[in-house]
């Protein structure tokens, strides 16, 4: 199976509330991304937390890596319509020496004003 | 403007017919993609090149054909299309090797996409 899968699948939400996405993989791992994909746009970068990391914060964004656990969540803060998109998370493993990365099936947010 | 840029924007042709689909990034990267999404948006990885040179290729039909030209370009090249290839293929870069960080060398650009339509 996909080495990256998200939870929840779908998340409806209010403005202001906190959204939290979770991602579960199955190798090792060099490090975790998460991207955003608004409808019908190519994927945009978020945040890149390292193996060695165990959380990080980008604005109103908050990454965890629980590598006992083989995973990871999303945190975004006090959520805006704008903020509607579907979340990936991203698996960077090596492949002959080079990065690849494995994607989860995505979290579809929904966030209403 | 600095970015990944994909030709065409969408794509619908007949089975059996053979198309390209082209992209090319201004960023300086070393390192592009070829990733292709399904209708469940599941993104999978098909093709990688870091500096003209093939480094990553999944397991995919031998139908699809990746061709870099410069490290620039990464064009693809799909023969005998089937019902089965409709999805959106998107082209992503990396800056790879001619960065000092993960956060640098592996973060990646993707491009808008392409909607190919098998008919």
């Amino acid at each position: 199976s996909q080495q990256g899968e998200e939870d929840p699948q779908a998340l409806s939400i209010q403005e202001g509330e906190n959204a939290t996405m979770n991602c579960s993989y199955k190798t090792s791992i060099n490090n975790l991304q998460w991207y955003r994909q608004n409808s019908g746009r190519g994927l945009v970068h978020l945040i890149l937390i390292r193996s060695n990391e165990r959380e990080k914060h980008s604005g109103r964004l908050r990454v965890t890596l629980d590598t006992s656990k083989k995973s990871s969540s999303l945190l975004i803060t006090a959520s805006r319509a704008a903020d509607t998109a579907s979340y990936f998370c991203a698996t960077g493993l090596s492949s002959g020496g080079y990065n690849k990365l494995i994607f989860g099936a995505g979290t579809r947010l929904a966030v209403h004003p | 403007d600095t970015a990944v840029s994909q030709t065409p924007k969408y794509l619908v042709t007949q089975m059996g017919n053979d198309k390209s689909i082209k992209c090319e990034q201004n960023l300086g990267h070393d390192t592009m993609y070829w990733y292709k999404q399904d209708s469940k948006k599941f993104l999978k990885i098909m093709f990688s090149y870091n500096n003209k040179e093939l480094i990553i290729n999944e397991t995919v039909p031998n139908r699809f054909s990746p061709k870099s030209p410069d490290k620039a370009h990464l064009n693809l090249h799909i023969n005998s299309l089937e019902l089965g290839d409709s999805a959106v293929y998107f082209c992503a870069s990396s800056p790879g090797t001619s960065g000092a960080k993960p956060e640098t060398t592996d973060t990646q650009y993707f491009g808008p996409g392409t909607r190919l339509t098998v008919l």
